[in-house]
């Protein structure tokens, strides 16, 4: 079975310091790999996906992500973080063909100090 | 656009009582979820429904029941609540399945309601 670990459940960083959020998952073959933020009272964004290709992803508010298959890891990474960035972020990872099943992590909670 | 319409936003129940989330999404897809988030649990998957007609059971489907009205529409049923129900309870659609071949880089990308919080005491 699919699973995702994220492996820092509360992350503090300064504002303009760089940013890097773990992700490891589990599964045999080429994952789908998303990464998703949700801010306090919200429901969720989708911040970048991977699905081949290209191993670094950029996606949106500046964040870009590195697939490493001998790690089985896709980190998410901010070269400078915003206090706008404090939220919460989710790994997910979706496997088989046609697959509806998107597998969450537990999350990841950022606070960024002023 | 509205995207994701759940209601109600919250809502208190005592256990036993019945209650139904209802869900709406304008962006005419295909797929729509019913997730559940829990403290340190992450977000786990109740029911799904691939197309309009069919539904099929995700990770946690025990006391809950759903209905894919129209292509439009999902609810979430609690039949008789639980203080385990407790929870917040998000709706998303996703014009394809989140693991397909695309014929756009948008299509299978969930796209989340605000999230209905729920207590049962």
């Amino acid at each position: 079975a699919q699973s995702v670990t994220q492996p820092d459940i509360h992350i503090t960083v300064s504002e303009g310091a760089s940013l890097e959020l773990r992700c490891n998952y589990s599964y045999g073959a080429t994952p789908y790999l998303f990464w998703y933020v949700q801010s306090p009272g919200q429901g969720l964004q989708l911040l970048l996906k991977y699905f081949s290709g290209d191993t670094l992803v950029q996606g949106i508010k500046g964040f870009e992500a590195e697939f490493k298959r001998s790690q089985s890891s896709f980190n998410l990474r901010k070269p400078s973080v915003h206090w706008s960035d404090a939220a919460e972020y989710f790994c997910a990872v979706c496997s088989g063909a046609g697959s509806y099943q998107l597998t969450f992590g537990k999350g990841t909670k950022l606070s960024v100090i002023p | 656009n509205a995207g994701v319409t759940q209601t109600p936003k919250f809502q208190v129940l005592k256990t036993g009582q019945s209650m139904t989330l209802q869900c709406a999404q304008d962006m005419n897809h295909n797929s729509m979820y019913w997730y559940r988030q829990d403290p340190g649990m992450g977000l786990r998957l109740i029911y799904y429904s691939a197309s309009e007609g069919t539904t099929d059971k995700g990770e946690v489907p025990n006391g809950y029941n759903v209905s894919r009205l129209n292509k439009r529409e999902f609810s979430l049923r609690l039949e008789s609540a639980a203080p385990s129900q407790t929870s917040v309870y998000f709706c998303a659609s996703s014009a394809r399945p989140p693991r397909q071949k695309i014929t756009y880089s948008g299509a299978n990308v969930l796209t989340f309601g605000a999230g209905s919080r729920l207590t049962v005491l």
